[in-house]
C-alpha cells in the first residue's frame, strides 16, 4: 500500500511564477491536510480538505494561495507570484476519517525555493 | 491556538528519560505525538483521546489531562534512534465536525552515546 505521495519532492521558481504541489493521499483516505514547515520550525497548519470541500483554511494567506481536491487526481496546493517567504517545505498528510479516530500519514514534503 | 511545548530542546544520554510537555488554552478533544527526523516526514506516534483511549507505539507512553489541557510524552531507556524533533498535535473540542491537528513548535531531542 504506497504512502501518501507528493510531488515535486524540489521545486525552484522565481519570484513572481507560480508554484503547484501535488498530494495523492493514501488509498482509501478522503481526508487531505497540508501544512508548512520553515526551517527550524514547526508545523503550521494551512488547510483541510476532503473530496471536493474545503472543510477548514483558516491556516491560508487569504491571498495568493489555494488549494482542491477534485473528485478525481491529487489535492493540488497552489501559489500564485511567488515571493521569497513563500520558501518552505510544504507537507502533504492524510487520513481515513477525521483526525481523532487514528494516525495522520504524512508525504516527505515538497521543498519550494524561491529565487 | 497553537499548543506550547516544552522544553524546547533536550540532550540525553542513551539509557536517560525525558519527558516533553504540551499545553493548550482550549479545550482539547485529542492529543497527538510524532517524531520527525531532520529531512524526513513525521512518524507517528501516540494519540490520546478524550476520555482516556490511546492508541500508539509500545516503548513510549504518554498522559493526557483534559481538565489541565495538558499531555506529556515519557521516553525512557532513551536510544540513539530516539534523537529527532517531537511534535504534539492538538484537536479542538468542538460542537460538531471534524478539525485539523494544530501543531506545536516541536522538542528537539539529541540523544548521544
Amino acid at each position: 500500500n504506497a504512502g501518501v505521495m507528493q510531488n515535486p519532492r524540489h521545486l525552484v521558481r522565481r519570484r513572481g511564477q507560480e508554484a503547484r504541489l501535488r498530494c495523492s493521499p493514501m488509498k482509501g483516505h478522503s481526508h487531505v491536510y497540508w501544512y508548512r514547515q520553515l526551517p527550524e520550525e514547526g508545523l503550521k497548519f494551512m488547510v483541510y480538505l476532503q473530496k471536493e470541500n474545503i472543510i477548514d483554511e483558516s491556516g491560508m494567506p487569504k491571498e495568493r494561495f489555494s488549494a482542491e481536491f477534485p473528485k478525481e487526481g491529487p489535492s493540488i496546493l497552489r501559489i500564485q507570484q511567488v515571493v521569497r517567504g513563500d520558501s518552505a517545505a510544504y507537507f502533504c498528510a492524510s487520513s481515513r476519517q477525521g483526525v481523532n479516530t487514528g494516525e495522520l500519514f504524512f508525504g516527505e514534503g515538497s521543498r519550494l525555493t524561491v529565487l | 491556538q497553537q499548543p506550547v511545548q516544552s522544553p524546547q530542546a533536550v540532550i540525553l544520554r542513551e539509557g536517560e528519560d525525558a519527558v516533553i510537555n504540551c499545553s493548550s488554552s482550549k479545550a482539547l478533544y485529542s492529543v497527538h505525538w510524532y517524531r520527525q527526523k531532520h529531512g524526513e516526514a513525521p512518524v507517528f506516534l501516540m494519540i490520546l483521546l478524550k476520555g482516556g483511549e490511546q492508541k500508539g507505539h509500545e516503548k513510549i507512553s504518554a498522559s493526557f489531562n483534559e481538565k489541565k489541557q495538558q499531555s506529556s510524552l515519557y521516553l525512557t531507556a532513551s536510544q540513539l534512534s530516539y534523537s529527532g524533533t517531537y511534535f504534539c498535535g492538538t484537536e479542538r473540542l468542538v460542537g460538531s465536525g471534524n478539525t485539523p491537528l494544530v501543531f506545536g513548535k516541536g522538542t528537539r531531542l539529541s540523544v548521544i552515546a
